[in-house]
């Protein structure tokens, strides 16, 4: 049973220009969550997509966009990247949100922005 | 506003002795306190979670002890081994959002554990 797959592992990426970061969730999940996680700190909420529409945001412009697939992938879009974007970008899925419905991390996307 | 706050940021412990690493929230409309592991070029794996009408929950080696009044949670890892070495982040959520889908994590910033031989 697969877990959550995230690709690509690695990216550089150019100020300025636009980048697409992809997920697989975890066979029987359906909603899937976007962290990101800067060097050294924890993993900051940047939004949540269930039934193709974003239902939670966190605190991020809206230079950073996703979309969610009928088979429950997820893409993240980030726009004008700017330095301060270089990060790991993690992608969590679950089902519910019960105290049995754990979130499943990625190992991630490792975006380097020069 | 940091809504989690973890100490202490690095931790050094010999094998076999007990790792603390401890949090504080200020939402307490948090109803769910998970510890997450993370292992360098991995993402976070969940360790153990408790909710607030429970003092403590033991799992294995690992224990969260949770203080509802003082608004503080702690993890406690007993006889600590060098396969130990991680970070470790504490979170919260409410779980009782309104709203569809699943719920948000907020992560404390994390506690370098190495466990020395």
């Amino acid at each position: 049973d697969a877990g959550v797959t995230q690709s690509p592992t690695h990216l550089i990426k150019t100020r300025g220009q636009q980048v697409t970061l992809r997920c697989s969730p975890k066979s029987g999940h359906d909603t899937v969550s976007w962290y990101q996680q800067a060097l050294g700190q924890g993993p900051q909420f940047i939004f949540q997509y269930y039934e193709e529409e974003e239902r939670q945001r966190g605190n991020f412009p809206d230079r950073f966009s996703g979309h969610q697939f009928p088979n429950y992938s997820s893409e993240l879009n980030v726009n004008a990247l700017l330095l301060g974007d270089s990060a790991l970008y993690l992608c969590a899925s679950s089902r519910g949100r019960g105290y049995n419905s754990p979130l499943h991390f990625g190992n991630g996307t490792r975006l380097t922005v020069t | 506003q940091q809504q989690v706050k973890q100490s202490p940021q690095s931790l050094i412990v010999q094998k076999g002795g007990i790792s603390i690493i401890n949090c504080a929230y200020e939402n307490t409309a948090f109803d769910y306190f998970p510890w997450y592991q993370q292992f360098p070029g991995k993402g976070p794996a969940l360790l153990i979670a408790i909710r607030p009408d429970v003092s403590e929950k033991k799992e294995g080696r690992f224990t969260i002890s949770f203080n509802k009044s003082a608004k503080q949670f702690s993890l406690h890892i007993m006889d600590s081994q060098p396969g130990d070495s991680a970070t470790y982040f504490c979170a919260a959520s409410r779980l009782s959002y309104s709203g569809a889908g699943s719920y948000q994590l907020t992560f404390g910033k994390g506690t370098k554990l190495s466990v020395i031989p």
